[in-house]
């Protein structure tokens, strides 16, 4: 069965800490993968996607993710944090022959103190 | 302009019930999706409705759920008989016409106990 796995399910890090966070997928073919972030009190948004191309892409707020497709790997990273990156981040997979569906990782609740 | 809106945003509902959610998607937007985030866990994939194609329904979890979509516009979700493992939060979806997955803009979501 298809998964996408996230390794940590709380953070908690201070500011201008580094972050990086895993995420794992089990699928076979080819897939799109995404970062969604939700921040308190607001909605589900997206943070950044890979296609294809380079396998390091960058999103907003300083957000970058790799892919890897040896380790079915897409993980994000921040080299600083802040305290309004508290929020929690889901990762997401596309396989490309199931259009429009997502399929999402648990979560990771990311809380950056001051 | 306006997001995707939800009603209600909370409902409490005993076992055994039916409820019924409702999506207001995005004006222009012909993709619909509807996901399931139960606690301590991701968001699932229900069903997704794009234009006047079938819908793909594939993760429905059983058939006490069903979903319909009027005029290409507003959805509901419709759960009957519920239990107490459908408490979770429900999350609709929608995209552009020509927008690809990533271009899915959510709402605030249903949060749905049932007792």
């Amino acid at each position: 069965a298809q998964s996408v796995s996230q390794h940590n399910h709380h953070v908690i890090l201070s500011e201008a800490a580094s972050l990086e966070l895993g995420c794992n997928y089990s699928y076979g073919g080819t897939v799109n993968l995404f970062w969604y972030v939700q921040y308190p009190g607001q909605h589900l948004q997206l943070l950044l996607k890979y296609f294809s191309g380079d396998p390091l892409v960058k999103g907003i707020k300083g957000f970058e993710a790799e892919f890897i497709k040896s380790k079915f790997s897409f993980n994000l990273r921040k080299p600083s944090v802040q305290w309004s990156d508290t929020a929690e981040y889901f990762c997401a997979v596309n396989p490309r022959d199931s259009w429009g569906k997502l399929q999402f990782g648990a979560g990771t609740q990311v809380v950056v103190t001051p | 302009g306006a997001g995707v809106s939800q009603s209600p945003s909370n409902k409490v509902t005993e076992k055994g019930k039916d409820v019924e959610l409702r999506c207001d998607p995005i004006s222009g937007h012909t993709a619909l999706y509807w996901y399931r985030q139960s606690l301590g866990q991701g968001l699932e994939f229900l069903i997704y409705f794009q234009g006047n194609s079938a819908p793909d329904k594939s993760g429905l979890p059983s058939d006490r759920f069903s979903a319909e979509r009027t005029g290409g516009s507003v959805s509901t979700l419709t759960i009957q008989r519920t239990q107490q493992e459908d408490s979770a939060v429900y999350l609709c979806a929608s995209s552009p016409p020509l927008g690809g997955v990533e271009t899915q803009y959510f709402g605030p979501g249903t949060r749905l106990l049932v007792l």
